[in-house]
């Protein structure tokens, strides 16, 4: 099955410095990668994704860019407020409708 | 707030007991995933349902079951609890069944098995 590896498990970042998460993919058939955030005692909650047909996708501070070859995917938060600390999760979604997420990465915006 | 609801908040019980977990998805939305995130697994996908119809399963042990109701909301039935079934568990809803639908997920279930 899918196995979804993602690093670094921790991130701590100054405020207004970026922040850069990877994942990586073993499943060939996975053809779309979401990205969430979950704060202490939510849900996750989606925050930008990506399908296998594109190579990039932005949206104001928040980028994510995949490539297939290389079967690999990462998260790019750039001018790091201290509202984005949080827990981040990477996903990679089959046709099936499985999800298979990675551990997480704890990310710390020091003010 | 993600207009998916999931009831009871926190369940606590006993080794060898049976519980239900309930969600709504949000209006609209016809496909219904389950997740259980554990400390040392995170998230897995346990199994996905839409309008009623099971579309894939995950991880999902064989003591747990779940199902979608003609109106849409969906119970996942937990039994004989063991303490590493303690966990919190999310469903999320979505428009449809295609990958790629945005998945909106509900605050959870603290479930602790004593």
């Amino acid at each position: 099955g899918e196995n979804v590896e993602q690093h670094p498990s921790t991130l701590s970042v100054q405020e207004g410095d970026s922040a850069v998460i990877k994942c990586t993919y073993s499943d060939s058939a996975s053809n779309y990668f979401p990205w969430y955030k979950q704060e202490l005692g939510k849900g996750p909650q989606l925050i930008i994704d990506i399908r296998s047909n594109v190579g990039e996708k932005k949206d104001q501070r928040i980028a994510v860019t995949l490539n297939k070859t290389a079967k690999h995917f990462s998260l790019h938060i750039t001018e790091t407020q201290p509202e984005d600390s949080a827990v981040y999760f990477c996903a990679a979604a089959t046709n099936a409708g499985k999800s298979t997420f990675g551990d997480g990465t704890t990310l710390t915006v020091k003010p | 707030d993600s207009g998916v609801t999931q009831t009871p908040k926190h369940l606590i019980t006993a080794t060898g007991q049976r519980v239900t977990l309930r969600c709504s998805p949000r209006s609209g939305d016809l496909s219904v995933y389950w997740y259980q995130q554990s400390l040392d697994q995170g998230l897995q996908f346990l199994i996905h349902y839409y309008n009623g119809e099971e579309r894939a399963k995950g991880n999902i042990l064989e003591r747990f079951s779940a199902q979608q109701f003609p109106d849409l909301h969906s119970e996942l039935n937990l039994s004989s609890l063991e303490l590493g079934d303690s966990a919190l568990y999310f469903c999320a809803s979505s428009t449809s069944w295609e990958s790629g639908e945005t998945q909106y997920f509900g605050p959870g279930t603290r479930l602790l098995v004593l």
